[in-house]
């Protein structure tokens, strides 16, 4: 597509549920990031996944946070039994096709998670 | 560890006037120096960027940014404002060599008066 797309845009639910965010990268880029933003603050990096290689996950707050990618298209944030604390927006970037240090990051829209 | 600083949570200016909003950071090495805006219920869009080479950066819109070193500042600048400019602007950092990821400020809301 011509960019980041994600979904739900909306995502309401009880505390104990478990949601599923869905990130559909730019078309070719191979790299792919998503973070947390919460109200009035900056974004919290929380995993990066780069072609082939291990993901890095040294951002997500705690195990009750998963993701995969499926080859270097989508990819699904997991948060199992969600607190109250998890209520945040949680946007999605990718990256060009060079992966280096210098590529912009392109972001969707962002999924607001509200746990009730 | 790298880290972004925003001063100012909040800034206005008038219509036609020129605007900053400002971004220092910290990290060891080269830094590369980004600036996204958000608009209400939507995601980021990148500005610009400060890779290498010349210390003023022109971007989107009419925004530029000028690095200093020294200063270990990354200010985004417009000459002149106009009311569609009101968002919420972050600087974002990554040092070269470094983890992949973007270290971001806490944002600074802008608010163009007419």
């Amino acid at each position: 597509g011509a960019g980041v797309s994600q979904s739900p845009s909306n995502k309401v639910t009880e505390k104990g549920k478990d949601v599923e965010l869905r990130c559909d990268p730019i078309s070719g880029h191979t790299a792919l990031y998503w973070y947390r933003q919460r109200l009035g603050q900056g974004l919290e990096f929380l995993i990066y996944f780069q072609g082939n290689s291990a993901p890095d996950k040294s951002g997500l707050p705690s195990d009750r946070f998963s993701a995969e990618r499926t080859g270097e298209s989508v990819s699904t944030l997991t948060i199992q039994r969600t607190q109250q604390e998890d209520s945040a927006v949680y946007l999605c970037a990718s990256t060009g096709t060079s992966g280096g240090w210098t590529d912009t990051q392109y972001f969707g829209p962002g999924t607001r998670l509200t746990v009730l | 560890a790298q880290s972004v600083a925003q001063p100012e949570d909040q800034v206005n200016v008038a219509e036609g006037n020129p605007l900053t909003v400002k971004c220092t950071y910290s990290v060891s090495g080269n830094p590369y120096l980004f600036w996204y805006v958000q608009y209400p219920n939507r995601g980021l869009q990148f500005l610009l960027k400060y890779i290498t080479g010349d210390n003023l950066v022109k971007g989107s819109y009419g925004f530029e940014a000028e690095f200093n070193k020294s200063q270990t500042s990354f200010h985004l600048k417009k000459p002149s404002a106009l009311v569609s400019d009101s968002a919420l602007y972050f600087c974002a950092v990554r040092r070269s060599g470094s983890a992949r990821q973007l270290t971001f400020g806490s944002g600074t809301q802008l608010t163009v008066l007419p």
